[in-house]
């Protein structure tokens, strides 16, 4: 069964390094998201981008924060100056538009970052 | 705006016994839907079930079954015949039928399963 994949599965960062978080979509979807979780909190929306773009984004994906689809596969989040408080789990997620299709976001293991 | 509320922080039962999660929502939309998901110790987002916001009959997958109650926003989620790998954070979920709509999650119920 196709899944989400991301890289890495842990990612240790001083404060204020830039950090890219990688994913690589399931490949016929179109829709990707990232999500964040603190630990011990809930799910966070931060992102979603459709047609090389984003489509809508949480107050939390500041000006820190840009989202990527390089080369038609991999989705990238970067974070260009970590605070200690972007220490948490990263997911991303994608789903179909087939009219077939379930709208299942399907979810990737997630990044565990933790920044220093 | 859209909320997920899920009153239960943690909550326990004995193996093999039935124990239901609850979860209210609120939103002004009529056609959406619904999660619980799963997240074990390693963190991954387990999808357990969904429900149709347009579909009555209540959502059923194994030992896993919802009560969708639409005019009251209610859905719970139970679980049948608990097994020690139910052991997990549940999060009950909400999202528009829209494509690119994004989930909202609930602050999650950690079950526990006693031997």
């Amino acid at each position: 069964e196709p899944e989400v994949t991301q890289t890495p599965s842990h990612q240790v960062t001083q404060m204020g390094q830039e950090v890219i978080l990688r994913c690589v979509p399931i490949s016929n979807h179109l829709y990707f998201y990232w999500y964040r979780q603190i630990l011990g909190q809930k799910v966070e929306f931060l992102v979603s981008f459709y047609n090389n773009e984003i489509s809508e984004k949480s107050e939390i994906f500041d000006d820190q924060f840009s989202v990527e689809r390089p080369d038609g596969s991999n989705f990238t989040l970067k974070i260009r100056s970590t605070k200690l408080e972007d220490s948490a789990m990263y997911f991303c997620a994608s789903t179909s538009v087939s009219r077939s299709s379930t709208d299942t976001q399907y979810f990737g293991p997630g990044t565990r970052l933790t920044v220093l | 705006a859209q909320t997920v509320t899920q009153s239960q922080p943690e909550m326990s039962v004995q193996e093999a016994e039935t124990v239901t999660l609850s979860c209210t929502y609120d939103t002004s939309e009529s056609d959406y839907y619904l999660f619980w998901y799963k997240q074990p110790p390693s963190r991954q987002m387990i999808l357990v079930i969904r429900q149709e916001a347009y579909k009555q009959q209540n959502a059923t997958e194994n030992r896993f079954s919802v009560n969708f109650q639409k005019a009251a926003k209610s859905f719970s989620l139970k679980i049948s015949d608990s097994q020690l790998g139910d052991a997990a954070m549940y999060f009950c979920a909400y999202r528009l039928r829209n494509r690119d709509d994004k989930i909202i999650f609930g602050k999650g119920t950690r079950l526990h399963i006693l031997p």
